[in-house]
């Protein structure tokens, strides 16, 4: 069964705690995105890998810390730098540069 | 870098009209600009797509425009029904320069049809 997976679904966290945000894809996928939903301001762009071994910085990307290690996988920590960090956060993959994105079902990360 | 501006924020239709939502954005470079829709507690499907290189492209009730010139494309959709009500999201993907591969979305639309 192909796709892109993001786990947990719902995550809870203390204020000052680091947290990884795990995202899988099984679709042989060379890009991979993540993304940040805040209610009324869309989707703005964390951090995003057009290789392995590769990312680059988004709009937002203060705060937040990836890696792309494997092809498959894009973890993003949210480390105690990130101000607000409670937000829906969304992964997405690609084929390559110019090809439609993929999206997982998102993670609801809430910081207490 | 890439700013995409998306209006209406909010759009209410009535069953059976049209509606239409409208993107600009402010890099000449991008060249691929896709559509998704969203609804609630999901991740966003691409519904449609359009590159550069074509003015317009359909698929069934759902159409999208592109005027690279003026820098802007809107999403069409005909014959509206309840089960279209979501948020829809505009995109743009940078083509160049240091932004290469990046994808910039709108700010959204929630789309409500009503029966």
């Amino acid at each position: 069964d192909g796709g892109i997976t993001q786990s947990p679904k719902y995550l809870f966290r203390k204020e000052g705690q680091n947290v990884t945000l795990s995202c899988e894809q099984n679709l042989n996928h060379d890009a991979m995105y993540w993304y940040r939903q805040d209610p009324g301001q869309g989707l703005r762009l964390i951090y995003y890998s057009q290789i392995v071994n590769d990312f680059q910085k988004g709009d937002i990307a203060e705060g937040y810390s990836v890696s792309r290690e494997k092809k498959e996988s894009f973890p993003l920590t949210v480390t105690s730098a990130q101000k607000n960090p409670t937000a829906f956060y969304l992964c997405a993959s690609s084929p390559g540069v110019g090809t439609e994105a993929f999206f997982g079902q998102g993670t609801r990360l809430t910081v207490v | 870098g890439e700013n995409v501006e998306q209006h209406p924020s909010t759009l209410s239709v009535q069953e059976g009209d049209s509606a239409v939502i409208k993107c600009t954005y402010s890099d000449s470079a991008s060249n691929y600009f896709p559509w998704y829709k969203q609804e609630l507690g999901k991740g966003p499907q691409l519904i449609i797509d359009i590159r550069s290189n074509v003015g317009e492209k359909k698929d069934q009730r759902i159409a999208v425009t592109l005027n690279k010139t003026a820098k802007h494309f809107s999403l069409h959709i005909t014959e509206t029904q309840p089960e279209d009500s979501a948020v829809y999201f505009c995109a743009a993907l940078a083509w160049g320069g240091t932004s290469y591969g990046k994808l910039t979305f709108g700010q959204g639309t929630i789309l409500t049809v009503h029966p």
